[in-house]
């Protein structure tokens, strides 16, 4: 069976710090990838998401990017932290299905990392 | 862009009761998902249902597509149900449009 890991769980970081966070996913091959982020407990925002290594699409601009070094790895990443950025970070896989140009997938949600920019 | 909108934004039950939320979206979609998420964050897959109806224990799902909506039934509700429920809709050939409803908060007390 598949499973998605997220780390850390928790990150207190100051204005102005690097961040990285990182999702791997076992149990299947060449997923899609996903982060989300979640704001004052509801409404996930779409920020970006990969089709394959070294594929990375922005849904939406902003002080982070992300990249997919390996196959099942996923990675967050910010030079510079803003206070904004403080939020609760969710990585995501699916596999997709195509009938014509319609895409079918389902998404599977890791725990999260619930980030606190001081 | 799809928008999407979930009633009732909160609700509050007696454990043992039955609900129904509800979810809207404006545009033609053939990827819709249900997901809870629990008081520790994590999302929970409910159902993937772009039309027609699926059952799971005391859950089920329906959507009709070409009315643009779906429903979530709970039934006999348990203080384990509580929590933010999700809708999740993307358009038939797009990864990026992704879109989540504000979600129903529920809370069922014993």
């Amino acid at each position: 069976s598949q499973t998605i890991h997220q780390w850390p769980a928790t990150l207190v970081q100051p204005v102005g710090s690097p961040l990285s966070l990182e999702c791997t996913v076992e149990g299947t091959s060449n997923p899609n990838l996903y982060w989300y982020r979640q704001a004052a407990g509801r409404g996930l925002q779409l920020l970006f998401y990969s089709v394959g290594i070294g594929q990375i699409s922005s849904e939406v601009p902003q002080n982070l990017s992300a990249s997919r070094p390996q196959d099942r790895q996923f990675i967050l990443s910010s030079k510079k932290l803003l206070l904004s950025d403080s939020g609760f970070y969710l990585c995501a896989w699916s596999l997709v299905g195509t009938s014509g140009r319609a895409l079918f997938y389902e998404q599977y949600f890791g725990p999260g990392t619930r980030l606190t920019v001081t | 862009g799809i928008q999407v909108e979930q009633s009732p934004p909160d609700l509050i039950l007696q454990e043992g009761a039955n609900s129904t939320l509800r979810c809207n979206f404006s545009d033609s979609v053939n990827n819709l998902q249900w997901f809870h998420q629990n008081p520790w964050g994590q999302l929970i897959n409910l159902f993937y249902i772009p039309s027609g109806t699926k059952q799971n224990g005391r859950l089920s799902a329906t959507t009709v597509a070409t009315e643009r909506y779906s429903l979530l039934y709970i039934s006999s509700s348990q203080t384990t149900d509580s929590g933010v429920y999700f809708c999740a809709v993307a358009r038939k050939t797009s990864y990026d449009k992704v879109i989540f409803g504000p979600g129903t908060s529920l809370s069922v007390i014993p």
